[in-house]
C-alpha cells in the first residue's frame, strides 16, 4: 500500500537553530499537510497546502514556520530559529482531494527535540 | 469552536473481549469523522472513514458508527487482541472552507493474553 515517508525520524537540535522536516507524500495526491503532536497531548493541526501554496493555516503556524514542494515528490517544513516549545513530534499527511470524502493518511512522524 | 473528547483515556481489558471506544464532538456540522491507530511512538494508521451521511463502516473486526446530531461516534473492536494494543484517535472535519482535522486526547487500550 503507498505510504507516507518521512525523513528523519529524529532530529536533535540547538534552540536557535533552523530545521527542515521532509516528506514524500503518497504519489498521486493533490492535498499535503503538516500536524504536530507535542508530548502527551493532542495533534494538532499546522498547515495545509495545494497546487503550490498554502490554502490554510493554524495560528501555531506563525513566520518561523514555511512550507515548500521543490519538486514533484517531496514536501519540507522549516522552521527557522527553533525554540524549545517546538518540540515534538511533526507529522505529514496526504490526501488526493479536499471534499470530505477522502482518507487523509500520515507519515510515521519527525521526531524534534530541541535542547 | 469544535472540541473532541474520547472516554475513556485508558482501557485494559483481556483478550478477547469486545470493546467500545468513545468520541464525543461539540459540533454536529462536520464532513467526516476519520478513527487511527497510534502505536507508541509512531505515525497515524487510518483505521475507518465515515461520511456525515453515513450511520457506520465496518473494516474486518471494527466498526465505527457516527450520530451526528448528538454529536458521538462508537468504535466498536469485536475479540480484541494483544495486538490492538494501540491509542485510538478520533478526528473530525468540520463543515465549511477548511481542511483540517480536529484530533481528540485518544484511548489507550492495552489487550492482555
Amino acid at each position: 500500500e503507498p505510504e507516507v515517508t518521512q525523513t528523519p525520524s529524529h532530529q536533535v537540535t540547538q534552540m536557535g537553530q533552523e530545521v527542515i522536516l521532509r516528506c514524500v507524500p503518497i504519489s498521486n495526491h493533490l492535498y499535503f499537510y503538516w500536524y504536530r503532536q507535542i508530548l502527551g497531548q493532542k495533534v494538532e493541526f499546522l498547515v495545509s497546502f495545494y497546487n503550490n501554496e498554502i490554502s490554510e493555516k493554524s495560528e501555531i503556524f506563525d513566520d518561523q514556520f514555511s512550507v515548500e514542494r521543490p519538486d514533484g515528490s517531496n514536501f519540507t517544513l522549516k522552521i527557522r530559529s527553533t525554540k524549545l516549545e517546538d518540540s515534538a513530534m511533526y507529522f505529514c499527511a496526504s490526501s488526493l482531494r479536499t471534499d470530505g470524502r477522502d482518507t487523509i493518511y500520515f507519515g510515521e512522524g519527525s521526531w524534534l527535540t530541541v535542547v | 469552536k469544535q472540541e473532541v473528547t474520547q472516554i475513556p483515556a485508558a482501557l485494559s481489558v483481556p483478550e478477547g473481549e469486545n470493546l467500545v471506544l468513545n468520541c464525543s464532538f461539540t459540533d454536529s456540522a462536520i464532513y467526516n469523522l476519520q478513527w487511527f491507530r497510534q502505536d507508541p511512538g509512531k505515525g497515524l494508521t487510518s483505521l475507518l472513514l465515515i461520511q456525515s451521511s453515513q450511520r457506520e463502516q465496518t473494516s474486518g473486526r471494527l466498526n465505527a458508527s457516527l450520530d451526528k446530531s448528538s454529536g458521538r461516534s462508537t468504535l466498536y473492536i469485536a475479540a480484541s487482541q494483544p495486538g490492538d494494543s494501540a491509542t485510538y484517535l478520533c478526528a473530525v472535519r468540520p463543515w465549511g472552507y477548511t481542511d483540517k482535522l480536529i484530533f481528540g486526547t485518544g484511548t489507550r487500550l492495552q489487550v492482555f493474553p
